[in-house]
């Protein structure tokens, strides 16, 4: 089945040590994005990827970095992870815009 | 600045009823919207997208309204039943300027047998 798949499900890190969470499509999609979504909040929309053009938002943080080397990759970087940005982190894709598909999500925790 | 509401964090209903969830945006002139279903612990699942020029659209036992003079979306689930309990979370884009989806914060249904 087509899907988006998001490794690792649980990522535990150190205050400050850089960590990467990667995401994979097999739907052929040209957009990926990357949300950050924390307890009981809306997905908040930290960039995206329309073919290889990358859209970041305004108020990312400098701290936050993404790659998408291809079309059926993307990784998102945090460089120094404070903890504050413990979250739920969602990649998704969609065709022009539309519907998205989401994967299982990654769950950070920054000790 | 651009700003999506949805009516309420919780919303109580027994089995069988209509539930009825809300979304009002401003400051957007979206080409779309579309809702979504999300369980705790798991990535939002796409339901159903509304185009601008479209009033109403239906899925099984689904249905959604778009007003765009309102600015606003209705999302009907008729004949709730347990398993439709789950946060329901309404999404836009813009209007041929390209940008992605931004989410609301949504509204936690739970439907009590």
């Amino acid at each position: 089945d087509a899907m988006v798949i998001q490794n690792p499900r649980y990522q535990v890190t150190q205050f400050g040590k850089p960590v990467t969470l990667s995401c994979s499509q097999t739907l052929n999609h040209n957009v990926m994005y990357w949300y950050q979504q924390k307890s009981s909040q809306a997905p908040k929309l930290l960039f995206h990827y329309y073919d290889k053009d990358f859209n970041n938002e305004a108020d990312t943080p400098d701290n936050f970095q993404s790659r998408r080397p291809n079309t059926s990759f993307c990784f998102l970087d945090i460089r120094s992870p404070g903890l504050g940005d413990a979250a739920m982190y969602l990649c998704a894709t969609s065709r022009d815009y539309r519907e998205g598909n989401f994967g299982p999500g990654t769950r950070l925790t920054v000790t | 600045s651009q700003k999506i509401e949805q009516n309420s964090e919780a919303l109580n209903i027994q089995e069988g009823k209509t539930a009825t969830l809300t979304c009002n945006y401003t400051n957007y002139s979206p080409a779309y919207l579309q809702w979504y279903r999300q369980d705790p612990g798991r990535g939002p699942v796409f339901l159903l997208l509304i185009r601008e020029n479209e009033k109403e659209k239906r899925k099984e036992r689904l249905k959604v309204t778009f007003d765009t003079t309102l600015k606003q979306s209705l999302f009907h689930i008729t004949a709730s039943q347990p398993a439709d309990s789950a946060t329901y979370l309404c999404a836009l884009d813009m209007n041929q300027a390209g940008t992605a989806l931004i989410f609301g914060k949504g509204t936690t249904l739970s439907v009590s047998s």
